[in-house]
């Protein structure tokens, strides 16, 4: 009964290199959410998805920052041309609708290092 | 947006001994929920604790219980009998309208 599984666990990019963050939820989970955690931060809500939809991204960047969840495969969370200021912990939550007090988990985290 | 207070940015506590963790928020949303997780110095994220905003008796897991107050938008998070284990940051986060909202957390000590 695996959790929700982020990898890689750790990244390093230098400037402007593109960086691919994976999440596969929990079995039987619909929803994905992702979030960004900045050092001695709290998490900040990025962008909600359900399979092949965008619900909510009212938390993602404008540029360079996009995110998916196919029919098939993993959520991936895509930022390209990475600058220092995107160096954070991302973490993937998932559940089985939009939520619910015991079924959302969250994966282990991204901790994404540009240099 | 909501807003999240918790408004002790570190704590420490003797081990064995009980602890509150406050938690303001703002909404406007009549249905929400509310959760607590820690995080410890490892960084994942671990789910302790959930009350939904009709719930009438105060949720607890175990160790952990919510001083839910409603009409005062207050979440508390009571740890009793404090472990060295427990020594982590705690994040607030209501959630309503599909999206979880954290606070900036709380840094907890346990002192032997």
């Amino acid at each position: 009964n695996a959790g929700v599984m982020q990898n890689p666990r750790h990244l390093v990019r230098r400037r402007g290199q593109e960086a691919r963050l994976r999440c596969s939820p929990m079995k039987g989970h619909s929803h994905v959410y992702w979030y960004r955690q900045l050092p001695e931060e709290g998490l900040k809500f990025m962008v909600y998805l359900q399979k092949e939809n965008i619900i909510d991204e009212s938390g993602m960047p404008k540029e360079r920052f996009s995110a998916e969840f196919p029919k098939e495969g993993p959520s991936i969370l895509r930022i390209q041309q990475v600058v220092r200021g995107d160096s954070a912990a991302y973490f993937c939550a998932s559940s089985t609708w939009e939520y619910s007090g015991n079924t959302i988990y969250f994966g282990e985290g991204s901790w994404l290092t540009v240099v | 947006a909501q807003k999240i207070t918790q408004t002790q940015p570190g704590m420490f506590v003797q081990e064995k001994e009980a602890v509150t963790l406050d938690c303001t928020y703002d909404t406007s949303d009549q249905s929400y929920g509310l959760f607590w997780y820690k995080q410890p110095s490892s960084g994942e994220m671990i789910f302790l604790i959930y009350q939904g905003s009709y719930d009438e008796q105060n949720a607890t897991e175990g160790r952990y219980s919510l001083n839910f107050q409603k009409a005062r938008k207050s979440a508390n998070l009571v740890i009793s009998a404090s472990q060295l284990g427990d020594s982590a940051m705690y994040f607030c986060a209501p959630a309503a309208s599909n999206q979880f909202y954290f606070g900036t957390g709380t840094s907890l000590t346990v002192i032997p």
